[in-house]
């Protein structure tokens, strides 16, 4: 069946890099557009990125535009995101979803937390 | 960027119904409609319509999902314990180029 599994999160200083990966199996990875999708503690979901099938476009939200990457290996089934010069309003549980005219399918989430 | 708009919280009585409401502009919403998704606390989120009316697989058929305008609606009838959790619609905004989400309403089964 769809399989997604986040990985890489954990405490990272601020100004400091970190990259998460979510691992997907089950379907055909570049077939479909993918996602970053964030929640901090107690909040509310906020789209960070997608990247379309194929990897030819990408978009971001405002909050994380010019910081963060997000990028697909194909080779791997894997979508990834870097994130660099984390700020301690990134401190979050990230998400990757798979796109299928919505976001039909979710991973469980890597946490981030940003902290001196 | 400016997100969607849903009430913070409705609560109703057992086998009810409840209406959600997302109201967006005619970038988002009122394009291409939206999806809701369900989260209970300490899982992720599911997908329970998209494009505003249609239901995926395994939804049950007490979801029906609805535009007017710019308003997304998601109602839910014969309320169970199991309905209550946390909201979301999401669209796309075709002019940003982004993804917008609602803040959330927090659905309470009394």
């Amino acid at each position: 069946q769809v399989q997604l599994v986040e990985s890489g999160g954990g405490v990272v200083q601020p100004g400091r890099s970190l990259r998460l990966s979510c691992a997907t199996s089950g379907f055909t990875f570049s077939s479909y557009p993918m996602h970053w999708v964030r929640q901090a503690p107690g909040k509310g979901l906020e789209w960070l990125a997608s990247i379309s099938n194929g990897g030819s476009d990408k978009f971001y939200a405002d909050s994380v535009k010019g910081r963060f990457t997000i990028s697909g290996d194909v080779s791997k089934s894997t979508l990834l995101l870097q994130m660099n010069s984390v700020r301690a309003e990134d401190t979050a549980l990230y998400y990757c979803a798979k796109e299928s005219d919505a976001f039909d399918v979710w991973g469980q989430g890597t946490m981030v937390t940003v902290s001196s | 960027q400016a997100g969607l708009t849903q009430p913070p919280s409705v609560s109703k009585d057992l086998r009810q119904t409840a209406t959600l409401t997302c109201t967006g502009n005619s970038n988002n919403v009122g394009d291409q409609g939206a999806a809701w998704l369900q989260q209970h606390q300490g899982h992720p989120p599911k997908l329970l319509s998209y494009r505003s009316n249609n239901r995926p697989s395994g939804i049950s058929e007490r979801l029906s999902a609805s535009r007017s305008g710019n308003t997304a609606s998601l109602t839910i009838t014969g309320l169970q314990p199991e309905d209550e959790g946390d909201y979301y619609c999401s669209a796309w905004d075709s002019s940003l180029s982004v993804w917008v989400f609602g803040g959330g309403t927090k659905l309470t089964v009394l």
